[in-house]
């Protein structure tokens, strides 16, 4: 079955670089039409896109973010990483990772979701 | 960038009753490119529908959505108490892949 599993630290601090890890199975990144996106929840608030990779190692990103985010997979280790650079306290939220299955174009499996809280 | 707006913002309702959820576009979005989501406390979102009308596997046939070009809707046609909780509709633009979703309707037990 799929399974997603959100990895990273619950606490940074302003200005530092978070590093989240999406750790999944029953699916391979390598399958033609297949992607994994990332999405983010602050506390009592709605969800917000960030970014997607797809199986062909494209790259997308949410336009008022992109210049913060980098998607990376490594599809031996069936992982997909984000990086966000220069954190703020406004970056706390639950940070999901979630697929998007073979040439569809809505999320059909989420991780649980992984709380980052951004202080000094 | 596609903007949703969900509404309302909250509502009320008891078990039983039909729920009708809103989410409309600033643009033009492709039908096919329209979902909805639940969302319980604590949890992560759960796939509804897609497609605007295309239910998701295991969801109960009292939830339909409907809708085209701007204006998309979501039905619960009776309420029943699991059903109480946040819905997100999301769409995606294709050229290039950008996703928006919009800001949640809570529906709570009247």
């Amino acid at each position: 079955q799929v399974t997603l599993r959100e990895s990273g630290p619950a606490l940074v601090k302003p200005t530092q670089t978070l590093t989240l890890t999406c750790t999944f199975s029953g699916f391979s990144l390598s399958t033609s039409g297949m992607c994994v996106s990332w999405i983010r929840q602050p506390p009592g608030k709605a969800l917000e896109w960030l970014a997607l990779i797809d199986w062909d190692d494209d790259k997308y990103y949410s336009t008022s973010l992109k210049t913060r985010l980098t998607i990376s997979k490594d599809t031996s280790k069936n992982q997909v990483v984000l990086t966000m650079t220069n954190m703020d306290p406004v970056d706390t939220a639950t940070y999901y990772c979630a697929r998007m299955g073979i040439a569809a174009d809505y999320f059909d499996y989420w991780g649980q979701g992984t709380l980052v809280t951004v202080s000094s | 960038e596609i903007v949703l707006t969900q509404s309302p913002g909250t509502l009320s309702l008891s078990p039983g009753e039909r729920a009708t959820l809103s989410c409309r576009a600033s643009q033009s979005v492709s039908s096919s490119y329209l979902a909805w989501y639940q969302q319980k406390p604590g949890q992560a979102p759960r796939l509804l529908i897609y497609g605007a009308s295309s239910r998701a596997t295991g969801i109960p046939d009292r939830f339909s959505g409907s809708g085209s070009g701007t204006d998309f809707t979501l039905t619960i046609s009776r309420l029943e108490p699991e059903d109480f909780a946040v819905y997100y509709c999301q769409q995606y633009g294709s050229s290039p892949p950008a996703l928006t979703f919009g800001g949640g309707t809570k529906v709570e037990i009247k």
